[in-house]
């Protein structure tokens, strides 16, 4: 498997300007996670997706922020406008969860993908 | 709240040393542990997990450790080599949640 493959891997943008970051999973994976890293703040999660559903969105920063899983191969992390505060690397992580029957504690290891190194000038 | 903390910020030992890594959580009701390892630029490589049932893991030249009565785990490199040189995050999962909280981690360089 070639693991969790994150598109593009540098995005330098100017502020005010949209962008989409793209993510797709581990095949045969239903869970699937997009976090952000700063210096500043670490790795926070920002989103979490079970089979294609929005299941916690909490960490979203603010409405620019938007994330879309159409598909179990395929999701979308959005940011219109942009602004320099969101410069940082963007990764996506997948895992797989057998299902409600195991509970919460079926969540499984997590594979991060290469991330989004995003520069708003 | 849980709050993941990771000693040292940074630390450089010649090759071939053995040398640990520091994990500390405030909340010991987790359900794993996760260490993982990020080189520059890059995404992160899980290491090892640790269920919140077991004592240590193994994987070649990596040992994990977890006392969770006492909120500690440890990450310990046998006779290091440059390749190691990287950051080093652990990360905690809840019992009731599939969030995994991370620290700030280690960063290690390990000269020739």
């Amino acid at each position: 498997d070639a693991g969790v493959i994150q598109s593009p891997r540098h995005e330098v943008t100017e502020m005010g300007q949209e962008v989409t970051l793209r993510c797709k999973p581990i095949s045969g994976h239903n869970s699937l996670f997009w976090y952000r890293q700063t210096m500043m703040r670490g790795l926070e999660l920002l989103i979490y997706f079970n089979n294609n559903v929005p299941i916690d969105d909490s960490g979203m920063p603010e409405d620019r922020f938007s994330a879309k899983m159409p598909n179990a191969s395929f999701s979308t992390l959005k940011i219109q406008p942009s602004e320099p505060r969101d410069s940082a690397v963007y990764f996506c992580a997948s895992s797989y969860r057998p299902g409600l029957a195991g509970g919460l504690s079926s969540y499984n290891e997590q594979f991060f993908g290469p991330g989004t190194r995003l520069t708003v000038l | 709240k849980q709050e993941v903390t990771q000693i040292p910020a940074a630390l450089s030992v010649p090759e071939g040393e053995n040398l640990v890594l520091n994990c500390s959580f405030t909340d010991s009701a987790i359900y794993n542990l996760q260490w993982f390892r990020q080189d520059p630029g890059k995404g992160l490589t899980s290491l090892l997990l640790i269920q919140s049932s077991q004592r240590e893991q193994t994987s070649g030249r990596l040992n994990a450790s977890l006392d969770k009565s006492s909120g500690r785990s440890t990450l310990y490199i046998a006779a290091s080599q440059p390749g190691d040189s990287a950051t080093y995050l652990c990360a905690v999962r809840m019992d009731s949640s599939y969030k995994l909280i991370f620290g700030s981690g280690t960063r290690l360089l390990v000269r020739p």
